[in-house]
């Protein structure tokens, strides 16, 4: 069965200080894999995208990698910022399943002054 | 990118109505999706919304429960029937381009049913 399971499932940092996400994901062959920020209240919110062969990708302050091999993936947020707190979900495309996504449950990070 | 707006934003309704959500692409879309989220929970795929064509519905959703339209390449609803507690959910909005990776999601509508 496919899936996506994050880990942790919440987090509290202080402000300033560097955090990692992680994603553990079953779905194979797969398209590509996104981190989605989801603030209350809205929709997600693409940060990055990394298909099968690419091992990192980087967004400002956001660096996500992929190791295709153990089917794990990372978001690592530096300099954190108190905007930042919001759910932080992993998604996975299985390959020609058209556009279909398998979300993990989210990590809900929140950032205190 | 594609900017989707949904409305209503927030609805409050009695259990037995139905309500029709609306969501609207700034752009042509090939592909546009509706899920539900629960409380603390992830997204989970209601359908997929053809246009000119039924929706492809996900294993636990049926038509007469979230029957679907989608008229054009930028417009699609999605109703819930027949409400009951257990609606209440929110409903978001998803598009793609056949030939792009990213999809694009609407807001959402914080539906309570009581």
């Amino acid at each position: 069965k496919n899936q996506v399971e994050q880990s942790p499932q919440s987090l509290i940092i202080l402000e300033g200080k560097n955090c990692t996400l992680q994603c553990n994901y079953t779905v194979s062959p797969f398209s590509n894999l996104r981190w989605y920020k989801q603030d209350t209240g809205r929709g997600p919110v693409s940060l990055t995208i990394m298909t099968f062969s690419e091992n990192t990708k980087s967004n400002g302050r956001y660096t996500a990698t992929l190791d295709a091999d153990t089917k794990q993936s990372s978001l690592h947020i530096t300099a954190s910022q108190l905007s930042d707190s919001a759910s932080y979900i992993c998604v996975v495309s299985p390959y020609n399943q058209g556009g279909k996504l398998i979300f993990g449950q989210g990590t809900e990070l929140s950032v205190k002054p | 990118s594609a900017v989707i707006s949904q409305k209503p934003s927030r609805d409050i309704c009695q259990r037995g109505t139905s309500l029709t959500i609306q969501c609207q692409v700034d752009s042509q879309v090939t592909m546009m999706f509706w899920y539900r989220q629960q409380p603390g929970q992830s997204l989970t795929l209601i359908a997929t919304a053809n246009q000119g064509s039924e929706a492809t519905y996900e294993s636990g959703f049926v038509i007469d429960k979230f029957p679907i339209s989608r008229p054009n390449l930028t417009f699609s609803t999605l109703t819930v029937s027949n409400m009951s507690p257990e609606d209440s959910s929110i409903y978001l909005c998803g598009s793609k381009n056949r030939h792009t990776d990213t999809q694009y999601f609407g807001p959402g509508t914080r539906l309570t049913v009581l």
